[in-house]
């Protein structure tokens, strides 16, 4: 079993959705991130987050430590948000990144 | 600041040469790592390093991958010799600190045939 697990590993949407990518992790953490990865391969750190919530622009992250999740959320959705999604986790013992296998999210006008 | 520069782009190579990727981190960071990123494993922690010096390099995956900082505005990622599984995308990131949030090169396609 992963250590980081994402769902959906696929995700198709409407322009305007609301749209909620899930990251579960097994392992203690001292912080979780969101990448964003375009079709050209570049990526984009989105958040860093420790604890509760996080928003920019039209993109919020939560995370509850005691449930080990953490949810990518994005308002009114955008075909320019068509990407893969990365959850990484940071191990609280190793202080290693761990990463998640990422969702592919495409937006359709 | 130009973000990270990673060179080349593109380097495609035949089995049993070295490579050797390059990476250029934002001036002030002082944490730098190496990933890599494959269909098969997704994305992979190689080497990181702190202040020019590697701290954890138990990600690399042979002793045929080696990586130096001989100072805080340059890095490179070596293999020698190269073989076909090696064919991936290579990143490179920094951070002001080892903790802290990571910005990304555009990476190296490295093809080996």
């Amino acid at each position: 079993k992963n250590e980081v697990e994402q769902s959906p590993q696929n995700l198709t949407a409407q322009e305007g959705e609301f749209i909620t990518i899930n990251c579960s992790y097994s392992v203690g953490i001292s912080a979780l991130h969101w990448l964003q990865q375009h079709p050209g391969g570049g990526i984009v750190s989105l958040f860093m987050l420790s604890s509760g919530k996080k928003k920019h622009g039209r993109l919020i992250a939560t995370i509850n430590i005691q449930e080990k999740h953490s949810s990518l959320h994005i308002t009114a959705s955008h075909p320019r948000d068509s990407a893969v999604y990365i959850c990484a986790v940071r191990s609280g013992n190793t202080d290693k990144l761990i990463f998640g296998t990422g969702t592919r999210l495409q937006v359709f006008p | 600041d130009a973000g990270v520069i990673q060179s080349p782009r593109h380097e495609v190579t035949e089995m049993g040469q070295e490579v050797t990727l390059r990476c250029k981190p934002i001036s002030g960071h002082n944490s730098l790592f190496w990933y890599r990123q494959t269909m098969m494993r997704g994305l992979e922690l190689l080497i990181y390093f702190n202040n020019n010096v590697p701290i954890d390099d138990s990600g690399m995956p042979e002793d045929r991958f080696s990586a130096k900082m001989p100072n805080a505005s340059f890095s490179t990622l070596k293999i020698q010799p190269s073989e076909p599984r090696d064919s991936a995308v290579y990143f490179c990131a920094s951070s002001l600190l080892q903790n802290t949030e990571a910005f990304f090169g555009q990476g190296t396609r490295l093809t080996v045939v």
